[in-house]
Formats: C-alpha cells, sequence, structure tokens
C-alpha cells in the first residue's frame, strides 16, 4: 500500500442526514478498498470492501464507490444514526502483495440526534 | 472462536523499561501486524509479518523489534521505552491475500 489521503477529518451531521466520506490513493497498482469502523474504545472492525473490478457495493444503509481513473474512492452513510458515530478508516491495498497495509488518517463521524 | 487476543489491556512504564505486548490469533491467519494509533494521527504500520519467521518494518518501527516464531503469536517488543511511545497499540491478522484485517483490543501504553 502506499500513501492514501482522507477527507474530512471530522464531519458533523443530523440524524438521518447523509454522510460521505472521500479517500484518495497514489498507487495505481492497488486493487482492493477496505473501510474500517472504530468505535470508541474498541479496535476497528470492516464495513465494506471494494475491488478494483467493480465501481459500485452498496450494503443497507452504507455504499462504496470507486474511480479508478481519478484515484479515488469514497464511502457513502445513508440515513445515519447516532450509532454510526465513530472514526472511519479507509485503505488501498495491493493484494497480490499483501504486505504494507497503510491507512488514512481517519475520519472522526458525529451524527447528531 | 477468540479472535485476535491482545495482553496487557493497560500498561505504565517508566523511561528505560522494556516489555512485551502479547498478540495471539486463533484463526490460523498467515499475515499479522501491529499498529500504533496516536491523536489526529490515525493508524500508523509498525512491523508485520506475512508467515511464521518472516518480518518486516512498517512506517514507524524504531524502538521496536517482533518476532514469529509460531503462526498464532506475534509479540511486540520495547527494548528500552521512552515517553513518545505513549499509545494505544493494535494488533491485526488477516488470511494473506484476502483482505479482512481482524483487530484486537488494544493496548494502552503510557511511558512516564
Amino acid at each position: 500500500g502506499e500513501n492514501v489521503e482522507q477527507h474530512p477529518s471530522t464531519l458533523s451531521v443530523q440524524e438521518g442526514d447523509s454522510a460521505v466520506i472521500k479517500c484518495t490513493y497514489s498507487d495505481s497498482a492497488s486493487n482492493y478498498f477496505p473501510w474500517y469502523k472504530q468505535e470508541l474504545g474498541k479496535g476497528p472492525q470492516l464495513i465494506i470492501d471494494i475491488r478494483s473490478n467493480v465501481g459500485e457495493k452498496k450494503d443497507q444503509r452504507i455504499a462504496v464507490t470507486l474511480n479508478k481513473t481519478a484515484k479515488h474512492f469514497s464511502l457513502h452513510i445513508t440515513e445515519t444514526q447516532p450509532e454510526d458515530s465513530a472514526v472511519y478508516f479507509c485503505a488501498a491495498i495491493r493484494q497480490t502483495s499483501y504486505d504494507k497495509v497503510i491507512f488514512g488518517p481517519g475520519t472522526s463521524l458525529s451524527v447528531i440526534p | 472462536n477468540a479472535g485476535v487476543t491482545q495482553t496487557p489491556k493497560f500498561q505504565v512504564l517508566k523511561t528505560g523499561q522494556s516489555m512485551t505486548l502479547q498478540c495471539a490469533q486463533d484463526m490460523n491467519h498467515e499475515y499479522m501486524s501491529w499498529y500504533r494509533q496516536d491523536p489526529g494521527m490515525g493508524l500508523r504500520l509498525i512491523h508485520y509479518s506475512v508467515g511464521a519467521g518472516i518480518t518486516d518494518q512498517g512506517e514507524v518501527p524504531n524502538g521496536y523489534n517482533v518476532s514469529r516464531s509460531t503462526t498464532e503469536d506475534f509479540p511486540l517488543r520495547l527494548l528500552s521505552a521512552a515517553p513518545s511511545q505513549t499509545s494505544v497499540y493494535f494488533c491485526a491478522s488477516s488470511y494473506r491475500d484476502a483482505g479482512e484485517l481482524f483487530f484486537g483490543e488494544g493496548s494502552r501504553l503510557t511511558v512516564l
């Protein structure tokens, strides 16, 4: 994995609104893009991932989109709920050489009831 | 299954002391890694291993040693602790090339 940028660093939304977090990567050979959610006092957990042969993947209220040409991918959370409040991390990985898994700096999402 | 188990959960050290953070996984994962997490800095990779007997450096390896004598265990050693090593440490494991990293609950280390 190579350098991954992530924006915004903090995000506050009203309950029920949508939240979008964007990541950009530098290694054009990256082919696996996971998103992790870290709740307070816990280790990160995978919530969704996408591989480079698809452009979008959905799982209930969360979705990830990938633009390989622009080298960026985004996490979309719809109908946000207070339990979505957490820190979210992205990563861009070459699965053929699964070694250094480097994460983006994280986004702290607050959902206001 | 227990997943990834880290011990201890909390530790206070004095500058210059040594200690080992333990990490064990029971999922037969080839890949294991250590991260440190500091406020505003995200998760930074310290060391990783793609199998027993194989280790390599991550982004911030200085001051830390690792070894991988078995598939299950991946201890992180601090030989001479410094206040800059105050952090929360996470161990993670995965099947190699399979994607999902499984994290432990973390070990909070304070160096005075």
